[in-house]
This record gives structure tokens, C-alpha cells and sequence, in this order.
């Protein structure tokens, strides 16, 4: 079954205590992506990738970071998590970016729900 | 100034309604335009891309009006499982994919 995997589904961690997010997909898309969803805000992307080893900022990246080697994975890390970093998080896949049309369109993870206290 | 504003509504409507929601986008070079729903907290998932001719799916009709840079989407006789939030999204320099913060419809019986 063609998805996108995200681990974990929930998290409950302290302020400062690194932590990574998975994400996987099996559907050999060049283009991945991370997300946050926060009441009223709508998502936001923090990073994306454009193919294996090629990554780059979204509109909110402080206090993330993100590695891309391997196509299928695309995991996203907290070094030092704090309060303001508790969301919702998505991370998604796309064939391709940058070909208009429906090879843009983006496949989502599950979520991730991620409370920093 | 957000990239993509919608109503956030609620649009509450009883079965069988039409409902329309608009969405607007700053950058006149955006790309690619969808439509995705997204329920109680749960992934979005693709409705349905937008394209510059409109198009049509079941009871779905999705319109892009570039010169006002706005998106639609209409829904006809609504049912009770159309309810949820509709996000537009908007794609352009490539790689970045902008999200409006939803428009909520509840369909009542």
C-alpha cells in the first residue's frame, strides 16, 4: 500500500531532551516535506527536500533540522525542544515539485502530536 | 500579509445544500492549486487539484480565476460526510506549498 509513516503518532517530552520524528515513504518521491499545524495558523512548512542529499528551509525552520539520505526517509529533529514547539506535525510527499499539475499534489503522514512541557 | 487566506467559516448547511468556499493568494506566479480536506485533526487528503479550465469532479467543481488570484469550490447536494475543513493550497516557486487555515463546513441533517 503506497503511504507515508510517520513515528511517533504521539509524544509527550521535556523542554531541552533531543528527539527525531520519522518520516518514510514507499511511493519513491523526489519531494518530501515537513509541517506544523497550529490552531489558526493553518500549516506551515519548516523544511523540504527536493531529492536525496538536497534539502532547504520552509517559513518556519528555527529549531529544526532535517537530513535527507536516503529517498524514502526524510526524518525531522528537535535538538533542543521547547514549549513553543508543541503541534501538530505532518510530514508529506510529493513525486516531483516544480512540474505544475498533479504531480505536485502531496501525500501526508498520519501526524505527529508533539507536546513539549 | 498570509499567502492564502480562506473564511474559516463554520459553514453550517442542511443536506442537499450548494455551498461555495473562495480562497485568495498573494503571488501572481503560484503554480499549481488544490483543494484538500482535512477531518478532526486527522492527515489532509486531496479533493481535488485545480486547474486554469476549472474542472469537475462528481460534486465537486473547482474554479481558478488568476486575474483576481482567487480559487473556488463548490459543492452540491451536500451530504452529512462532507463535513469537515477544506484547505486551499497553493504551490509556487517550485518547491514551497502554501496553506490557507481552512474553511469549516458542518452539514446537518
Amino acid at each position: 500500500e503506497a503511504q507515508v509513516t510517520q513515528n511517533p503518532r504521539y509524544l509527550i517530552t521535556v523542554t531541552g531532551k533531543k528527539l527525531t520524528v520519522t518520516c518514510s515513504q514507499n511511493m519513491n518521491h523526489e519531494y518530501m516535506s515537513w509541517y506544523r499545524q497550529d490552531p489558526g495558523l493553518g500549516l506551515r512548512q519548516i523544511y523540504y527536500s527536493m531529492n536525496v542529499e538536497v534539502t532547504d528551509k520552509g517559513d518556519v525552520p528555527e529549531g529544526y533540522k532535517v537530513s535527507r539520505k536516503e529517498k524514502r526517509n526524510f526524518p525531522l529533529i528537535l535538538e533542543s525542544p521547547s514549549p513553543n514547539q508543541t503541534s501538530l506535525y505532518f510530514c508529506a510527499s510529493s513525486p516531483k515539485a516544480g512540474h505544475p499539475g498533479r504531480n505536485t499534489e502531496a501525500f501526508f503522514g498520519q501526524g505527529t502530536r508533539l507536546t513539549v512541557v | 500579509r498570509k499567502e492564502v487566506e480562506q473564511d474559516p467559516g463554520p459553514f453550517n448547511v442542511p443536506e442537499g445544500a450548494t455551498v461555495a468556499f473562495n480562497c485568495t493568494y498573494s503571488n501572481s506566479a503560484s503554480q499549481s492549486f488544490f483543494w484538500y480536506r482535512q477531518d478532526c485533526r486527522k492527515e489532509p487528503k486531496l479533493l481535488m487539484s485545480v486547474y486554469s479550465s476549472g474542472n469537475e469532479d462528481g460534486r465537486f467543481t473547482a474554479q481558478l480565476n488568476r486575474a483576481s488570484q482567487y480559487i473556488s469550490l463548490l459543492i452540491r447536494d451536500s451530504k452529512l460526510s462532507d463535513s469537515a475543513t477544506y484547505l486551499c493550497v497553493v504551490n509556487f516557486n517550485f518547491n514551497k506549498f502554501y496553506f490557507g487555515s481552512g474553511t469549516k463546513l458542518n452539514v446537518k441533517p
